[in-house]
């Protein structure tokens, strides 16, 4: 059964760090990675989606790494602004979204 | 566009009651599914549907019914309230159930059994 890990459970960084976040999965016979961002009192928008045979996605100030061999997957926000405070969640998908296995995320609070 | 909505937003229920959380999409998407989202765990996934009249169980089913009438609609169904079911739940739906398909989430239910 995948295991998703996300740590830390929080973190807290000045505005303009770079800054990253860290995703762990025991299986490596994923299809995608995916990296999903929950604001307070909302449901879940997707960032990025790294296909198994890539190693990396890029939007804007936001890059995703994928490295199935470790079974681990960073997510790298440059330049933080205090609009980037939410907790940021990953996801090991296979075939269907129903075999899509979460972490329990990494609240980031950026301080102006 | 409306994409995913939840309702109710908030709801308080007693042990043993029963209540059903709403859930429309507006974006002719096949596949639709329910998360519950506890503190320190991942969203796990309770029931899900490929499409009107099929749906099958996810990974926390018991304690939850769903059926799919409709292409839009994707109610769950509490027939018996427990305190453990107190939780934040979740909609989301895709196009089609393929992993590479983008899920939509809707805002979230957030459910207390007292």
């Amino acid at each position: 059964k995948q295991e998703v890990t996300q740590i830390p459970a929080a973190l807290s960084v000045p505005e303009g760090e770079n800054l990253v976040l860290n995703c762990s999965f025991t299986d490596s016979a994923i299809y995608n990675l995916q990296w999903f961002r929950q604001d307070p009192g909302k449901g879940l928008t997707s960032l990025l989606l790294i296909q198994s045979s890539q190693r990396e996605q890029t939007s804007g100030r936001l890059n995703a790494s994928l490295d199935k061999s470790s079974g681990r997957s960073t997510l790298y926000i440059a330049a933080s602004q205090p609009g980037d405070s939410a907790t940021y969640l990953c996801a090991a998908g296979g075939v269907n979204n129903n075999d899509m296995r979460f972490g329990a995320g990494t609240r980031l609070t950026v301080k102006p | 566009n409306a994409g995913v909505t939840q309702t109710p937003k908030f709801q308080v229920l007693k042990t043993g009651q029963s209540m059903t959380l709403q859930c429309a999409q507006d974006m002719n998407h096949e596949y639709m599914s329910w998360y519950r989202q506890d503190p320190g765990m991942g969203l796990r996934l309770i029931h899900y549907s490929v499409g009107a009249g099929i749906t099958d169980q996810g990974e926390v089913p018991n304690g939850y019914n769903v059926s799919r009438s409709t292409t839009e609609d994707f109610p769950l169904r509490l027939l018996s309230a427990a305190p453990s079911q107190t939780s934040v739940y979740f909609c989301a739906s895709s196009y089609w159930a393929g992993s590479n398909e983008k899920l939509f989430f809707g805002s979230g239910t957030q459910l207390s059994v007292l």
